[in-house]
């Protein structure tokens, strides 16, 4: 089993739709959560971080995280064509004060018009 | 504010030469440095990481090897590079305290002829 996982896709949404994507961890001591953009070609870039149970929102971003079924998942509202990308779950090892983070293999999106 | 620059950005090089990667973070002191390679298609995989001068952790053994010679400075090498080596090579720093996400270099495309 992999330490994190995400559904590899593609999911397809149309323009203005929510768009769900979902990544489990394994370690239930995680306690910091990310998510990144990556474009076709680009280097990731964080859009989202979330540290504690619940939802938290920044613009059309809203970052959820169930700890106790180790669950994280982001939600991209009225979802536009220049989202389609590639979304990366990041989880911080708990374990090392090294900053490592294990990535998903990420969800690749596309956002139709 | 924090800014890391990777060069070069693309680089075609051929079996059995060597490699040198550079990394340099500005604007942030005592950063923890990590190199990843990105496949096609596939997720991240980090190969090095350094919390501090000299100081480097090696997640997988392979031809690459990685030096932090000064606070800010992080260099990926080979001797002799393979076919296999061939992928995106990602550079990404972090602050050394325990909730700091991973911001990313903008990569070089190593292509082995």
């Amino acid at each position: 089993q992999k330490e994190v996982e995400q559904n590899s896709g593609p999911l397809s949404v149309p323009e203005g739709a929510i768009a769900s994507l979902n990544c489990t961890y394994s370690d239930r001591g995680s306690q910091s959560f990310f998510w990144y953009r990556q474009y076709s070609g680009k280097s990731p870039e964080l859009i989202m971080f979330i540290y504690s149970n619940g939802d938290k929102e920044d613009g059309r971003f809203t970052a959820q995280l169930n700890k106790a079924s180790q669950y994280v998942s982001l939600l991209i509202r009225d979802s536009q064509p220049s989202d389609s990308a590639t979304y990366l779950c990041a989880v911080r090892d708990p374990n090392t004060n090294a900053g490592k983070s294990t990535f998903g293999d990420g969800t690749t999106l596309t956002v139709k018009p | 504010s924090q800014t890391i620059h990777q060069w070069p950005a693309t680089l075609v090089q051929p079996v059995g030469s060597p490699l040198s990667l550079e990394c340099t973070v500005e604007g942030t002191s005592n950063p923890n440095l990590y190199w990843y390679r990105q496949a096609a298609g596939r997720g991240l995989q980090l190969l090095f990481y350094s919390v501090g001068i000299g100081q480097i952790s090696s997640e997988v053994p392979q031809n690459l090897s990685a030096s932090r010679p000064q606070d800010r400075q992080f260099i990926l090498s080979s001797k002799k590079l393979l076919l296999s080596d061939s992928g995106f090579y990602l550079c990404a720093w972090s602050g050394d305290y325990s909730n700091q996400p991973q911001h990313f270099g903008d990569g070089t495309r190593l292509s082995i002829l």
